[in-house]
């Protein structure tokens, strides 16, 4: 079984402060890992995805994320926070390509803050 | 492209009576998920088709709940007999593969 841990429901940054939403997992194969952000009265996004190869992933609004097997954790960062960047993010996981078709298991996700 | 799409957006309905959601997907997608969202939770998984055959159901869909995607195209989500607990924002998703699923806006549903 998948499972996903995100560390911290809340998270306060100030504007131009690095934004760091912590993510950590568990699965028993390779698992490909997602971060999806939610806003307001609208559906999940795709911010960045890893599957294989370069360890540090880079998705959109500025967003990047580092798989790190040793630590089972793929830590969302932001150099510089933005005012738009207020949302809920959350972590998901699913196994290579295994008998769970592509599956999501979410974290129960970070609600982020942005202070001017 | 249009995304996928979630009919109706929100659903108040009292305890007891049947519900029916539909999801539209992309229209190249041959796979598609339904979650279901709680206050304060990630979604959770309910179930899986591909094309029209729904290959995977997870323990949180009941009897009660039932699911279908005639002809491999847009996708029906009931619930009968509705219940408090049944209360949650049910979204959809639709992919052509492992790696990226896009979502609907979802429907809220309120069982009063």
């Amino acid at each position: 079984a998948q499972s996903v841990t995100q560390l911290g429901s809340h998270v306060s940054v100030s504007e131009g402060a690095l934004v760091l939403l912590r993510c950590n997992y568990s699965s028993s194969v390779p698992p490909y890992l997602f971060w999806y952000v939610q806003y307001p009265n609208q559906g999940l996004q795709l911010l960045l995805k890893y599957t294989t190869g370069a360890t540090l992933v880079k998705g959109i609004n500025g967003f990047e994320a580092e798989f790190k097997k040793s630590e089972t954790s793929f830590h969302l960062t932001k150099p510089s926070a933005h005012m738009s960047d207020a949302a809920e993010y959350f972590c998901a996981v699913s196994d290579a390509g295994g008998t769970s078709y592509g599956k999501l298991t979410f974290g129960q996700g970070t609600i982020l803050t942005v202070h001017p | 492209d249009t995304g996928v799409s979630q009919n109706p957006r929100h659903k108040i309905t009292k305890r007891g009576q049947n519900v029916t959601f539909r999801c539209d997907p992309i229209s190249e997608h041959n796979r598609l998920y339904w979650y279901r969202q709680t206050l304060g939770q990630g979604p959770e998984f309910l179930t899986y088709f591909q094309n029209e055959a729904q290959l995977e159901k997870s323990r949180l869909l009941s009897d009660r709940f039932s699911a279908e995607r005639p002809k491999g195209s847009f996708s029906t989500l009931e619930i009968q007999r509705t219940e408090q607990g049944d209360s949650a924002m049910y979204l959809c998703a639709s992919s052509l593969d492992y790696l990226e699923q896009y979502f609907g806006p979802g429907t809220r549903l309120t069982v009063t």
